[in-house]
């Protein structure tokens, strides 16, 4: 079951802060976020699992609500290097592999 | 480490030919999944592998698409007859356990004229 991300596309200037959401209609075990740049390959920032734990990375955050089977992607005071398009991927289990979804599309300008 | 290895990294065909995709996963990785990129469907998972055993083909699209993994370090996709709809981006990407930290290879962008 593939999550669903919202927005689809959103365009930030410097310094703004963005959320990005991803949400699924089954019972969610882990939830992973990648980042990729156009024309090169998806590159992990983090994982959360189960617990409704937050993680950081530098100033890019997320938060899994479990209840909800829901995570978010919280950049703040974005800088251009933001730009690109993120992925959330869920697993249901301990063992099954990661689907995602359709993407959120970033564009950070000056 | 040189990370995932996938070759070509464009492909140029014509429909009805032969297409094969070619990866090395990271030395140690015991999954290794192969991904399709498209604007109208994002990455799908197409077949995952354990220790070079297929787990999961059901994301394969038809009979036309096989995937191998003969040995720890190898494994291929192939498209055979290709067709104009197969044109993407294909990734594969490698990892200790299903449902960790992915390795991305730098993809295979097919175009099936």
């Amino acid at each position: 079951q593939q999550p669903v991300q919202s927005p689809q596309a959103v365009i930030l200037r410097e310094g703004e802060d963005a959320v990005i959401n991803c949400s699924s209609s089954k019972a969610l075990y882990s939830v992973h976020w990648y980042r990729q740049k156009h024309g090169e390959a998806p590159v992990f920032l983090m994982i959360l699992l189960k617990g409704g734990e937050q993680k950081g990375h530098e100033k890019i955050s997320a938060s899994f609500n479990e209840k909800k089977q829901q995570s978010s992607l919280y950049l703040t005071a974005s800088q251009l290097s933001y730009s690109g398009t993120y992925f959330c991927g869920t697993t249901n289990s301990g063992n099954t592999p990661l689907v995602f979804g359709k993407g959120t599309r970033l564009s950070v300008i000056a | 480490d040189a990370g995932v290895i996938q070759s070509p990294r464009h492909e140029v065909t014509e429909m009805g030919q032969e297409v094969t995709l070619r990866c090395k996963p990271i030395s140690g990785h015991d999954y290794l999944f192969w991904y399709r990129q498209t604007m109208m469907r994002g990455l799908e998972l197409l077949i995952y592998f354990n220790n070079n055993v297929p787990i999961d083909d059901s994301g394969m699209p038809e009979d036309r698409f096989s995937a191998k993994m003969p040995n720890a370090s190898f494994s291929t996709l192939k498209i055979q007859p290709s067709e104009p709809r197969d044109s993407a981006v294909y990734f594969c990407a490698s990892s200790t356990l299903t449902g960790k930290k992915l390795f991305f290879g730098s993809g295979t962008q097919l175009s099936v004229l």
